[in-house]
């Protein structure tokens, strides 16, 4: 069955970086984008960022744009977010989230279990 | 960048009510729109996409409607499994935004 696990979440403070990843399995990694999704505590759903299925094509949101970069390794069925320069208000769950179209529609078909990274002093 | 808005943001409600849950779009998205069930500590679950295909798997008491700019999503009758909380979420432009949600609870 289709399974996303991410990892790589913690306390960092502000100015500080981490690097998640989502490792995943149960279908062919390489046949479809992926984007990464974060909730911060008690809050709504805000989508953070996007790669296509090949890593050509890839698009984030302005409150991340320059700080985060996600990447994949379609070799090692992996998803990944390098988030620099990191802010208190990026804590938050990062969820993992597959798109049911190779080159992307934009809504999210299955979800990993999250990863809580917290910024603080 | 789009707006979504939903409402209400707290809803209610008892086992086997009908429940429905508007959502609002600051311009039109066509059927560019999906929902999904979320419960405390767990991942977001998708319900329905274009905004009425149901999910495989989804239970049938689950639909949804509309287009434009205006959306809802329906459960015929609630079930114990239901008492969650709803996003929308648009993918006719990006970036892709969610609505606040609605959270569905037992009266």
């Amino acid at each position: 069955q289709v399974q996303l696990m991410e990892s790589g979440g913690g306390v960092v403070q502000p100015g500080g970086s981490l690097r998640l990843s989502c490792v995943v399995s149960g279908f062919i990694f390489s046949s479809y984008a992926m984007h990464w999704v974060r909730q911060a505590p008690g809050k709504g759903l805000e989508w953070v960022a996007f790669i296509s299925d090949d890593g050509t094509n890839k698009y984030y949101a302005d409150s991340v744009k320059g700080r985060f970069t996600i990447s994949r390794d379609n070799s090692k069925n992996t998803l990944y977010l390098q988030m620099n320069s990191l802010r208190v208000e990026d804590t938050a769950v990062y969820y993992c989230a597959r798109d049911p179209v190779d080159v992307g529609v934009g809504y999210f078909d299955y979800w990993g279990q999250g990863t809580l990274v917290t910024v603080s002093s | 960048d789009l707006q979504m808005t939903q409402s209400p943001s707290t809803l209610s409600t008892s086992l086997g009510d009908r429940v429905t849950i508007t959502c609002r779009a600051s311009q039109s998205i066509s059927t560019w729109l999906a929902w999904y069930q979320q419960k405390p500590g767990k991942a977001p679950k998708l319900l329905i996409y274009k905004a009425s295909s149901l999910e495989s798997g989804v239970p049938s008491r689950f639909s949804g409607s509309g287009s434009g700019t205006e959306f809802t999503l329906t459960i015929s009758s609630l079930q114990p499994d239901d008492f969650a909380t709803y996003y929308c979420q648009q993918y006719n432009n990006y970036p892709w935004t969610f609505g606040q949600g609605t959270k569905v609870e037992i009266k």
